[in-house]
């Protein structure tokens, strides 16, 4: 079955403590990308990638690391999380720009930092 | 930067009801992706469109390019179609999606 797999579903941590988001997708996608979802402000990227080793930081990306060794992962990265990134998170791919390809969705990630 | 709105933001309908919702961008693109968020939060494509009409189900979807504007259509609506629906459209370079803030419908039975 085609899917994007993000883990945690929930994960609850303390500030400062650096957490990483895992990403992986399963249909050979070039295209990978992370959103934030906060009530009031809607979807907003923080980086995406274009292909193994090519990331380029999206409209939030603050505090947020990325990397893209294999196609297939696409892992975020809290090196210092902070209150103001509670957040609820997704991870996305697709074969190739938003211009051509439809989006598949990872099922979410509810981040609180305390 | 391409603005994104929706409207309405909230809609409550009758179970059967033929249902509307419409989003409007600023800068000219290609594409439109719409997008359905269920209650529990996940996140699922329903079209991606470029021009004229697309049809799944009970759900269609148009856009104008011209007029910079695109519907999605509920016909016969049931309360398992309530849920948030979101339009998207590609920024500069194709690598970046805007989306509108959602417009969040309620079937009642």
């Amino acid at each position: 079955e085609a899917q994007v797999t993000q883990n945690p579903r929930y994960l609850i941590t303390v500030t400062g403590k650096k957490l990483t988001v895992t990403c992986s997708q399963n249909m050979n996608h070039e295209y990978m990308s992370w959103y934030r979802q906060d009530p009031g402000l809607g979807l907003r990227q923080i980086y995406y990638s274009m292909n193994v080793e090519v990331t380029d930081k999206g409209d939030v990306p603050e505090g947020y690391k990325v990397s893209r060794k294999e196609k297939r992962n696409f892992p975020l990265i809290l090196e210092s999380p902070s209150p103001n990134q509670t957040s609820l998170y997704f991870c996305a791919s697709s074969l190739a720009v938003h211009t051509t390809g439809e989006a598949f969705f990872g099922q979410g990630t509810r981040l609180t930092v305390v | 930067k391409n603005e994104v709105e929706q409207s309405p933001q909230n809609l409550t309908a009758q179970e059967g009801e033929f249902i509307t919702i419409n989003c409007s961008y600023s800068v000219g693109i290609s594409a439109l992706h719409w997008l359905q968020q269920h209650p529990g939060g996940g996140i699922v494509s329903l079209f991606m469109l470029s021009s004229g009409k697309k049809k799944h189900g009970r759900l269609i979807a148009t856009i104008n390019i011209q007029e910079k504007h695109s519907s999605l259509h509920i016909t016969a609506s049931h309360p398992r179609d309530s849920a948030v629906y979101i339009c998207a459209v590609p920024g500069a370079g194709s690598y970046q999606l805007t989306f509108g803030k959602g417009t969040k419908l309620s079937v009642i039975p």
